[in-house]
C-alpha cells in the first residue's frame, strides 16, 4: 500500500536552518503536505506542493520536491524555539475520496 | 470564521462500551474526514463523508462507523471499545465543490482513553 517515511528526530540550534526529509511510495500522489503538531494539539497545515512543482517558498518555509526519487523536504530558515514540534509529511491518496497518508512524524527540537 | 471544532476534548471509557465523537467542519466546507492518531504515530485515515454518505474508507473494522448530517457536521461512532482504540481522534474538513478541495483543515482532536 501507500507509504510515507520520515526520520524521527532532528535537533538544531536557534537561528540555524532545519531540513526535514520525507520519502513516499505513491508515484500518483498529486499533492504533498507538511503539517505541524504542537504538544496536545491538532494538526496545523504549514504548506503544500502540487506534484508538477519542484519548489515552493512561503516566508521562512521552503519545500523541495524531487519526483524522480519521490523525496520531499521542508527547510525552515532561522529556526526559533517556537518551531519545536512534530512535523508530519503527508501524501494525498485520491481514490474515491481524498485520504491523506501520513508519515510517523519528525520531532524537531530547537535549543537556544 | 470558526475553524474545525470537535467535542468532547477528552473522554474516558471502559472496554466494551460505545462512544460517539462529534465534529463541525470549517465554514463553507462540505466534506469531513476522520483520522486516528495513536501515541507516537502519524494519523491514520478512518473514513470520509460527503453528501451524507461514506465516500472512502481506510483499513478499520466495522466497529467504526460514522454519519454526516445535512448541515455537514459529522459523528464518529466506535462500538465494543478495545484498549487499542485509545488514541487522539482527529476530524478534518475540506470543500469538494470549491477550488480548495485539496486542502484539509484539522480540528484540535478528541483524546479517547479506554480502560
Amino acid at each position: 500500500g501507500e507509504d510515507v517515511e520520515q526520520s524521527l528526530f532532528l535537533s538544531v540550534r536557534e537561528g540555524d536552518s532545519s531540513v526535514i526529509n520525507c520519502t513516499y511510495t505513491d508515484s500518483s500522489s498529486t499533492y504533498l503536505y507538511w503539517y505541524k503538531q504542537e504538544p496536545g494539539a491538532g494538526l496545523q497545515l504549514l504548506t503544500y506542493i502540487f506534484s508538477n512543482m519542484d519548489m515552493k517558498q512561503d516566508q521562512r518555509l521552503t519545500v523541495l520536491l524531487n519526483k524522480k526519487d519521490k523525496h520531499l523536504s521542508l527547510r525552515i530558515a532561522d529556526t526559533q524555539t517556537g518551531d519545536s514540534a512534530i512535523y508530519f509529511c503527508a501524501s494525498l491518496y485520491k481514490q474515491a475520496g481524498t485520504a491523506l497518508i501520513f508519515g510517523k512524524g519528525t520531532t524537531l527540537s530547537v535549543s537556544s | 470564521d470558526a475553524g474545525v471544532t470537535q467535542s468532547p476534548t477528552h473522554l474516558i471509557k471502559t472496554r466494551g462500551q460505545q462512544v460517539t465523537l462529534r465534529c463541525s467542519p470549517k465554514s463553507g466546507h462540505d466534506t469531513v474526514s476522520w483520522y486516528q492518531q495513536a501515541l507516537g504515530q502519524g494519523p491514520q485515515f478512518i473514513f470520509q463523508y460527503y453528501e451524507e454518505e461514506e465516500r472512502q474508507r481506510g483499513n478499520f473494522p466495522d466497529r467504526f462507523s460514522g454519519h454526516q448530517f445535512p448541515n455537514y457536521s459529522s459523528e464518529l461512532n466506535v462500538n465494543a471499545l478495545l484498549l487499542g482504540d485509545s488514541a487522539l481522534y482527529l476530524c478534518a474538513s475540506s470543500s469538494a465543490t470549491s477550488g480548495d478541495w485539496e486542502t484539509q483543515y484539522f480540528g484540535p482532536g478528541t483524546r479517547l482513553l479506554v480502560l
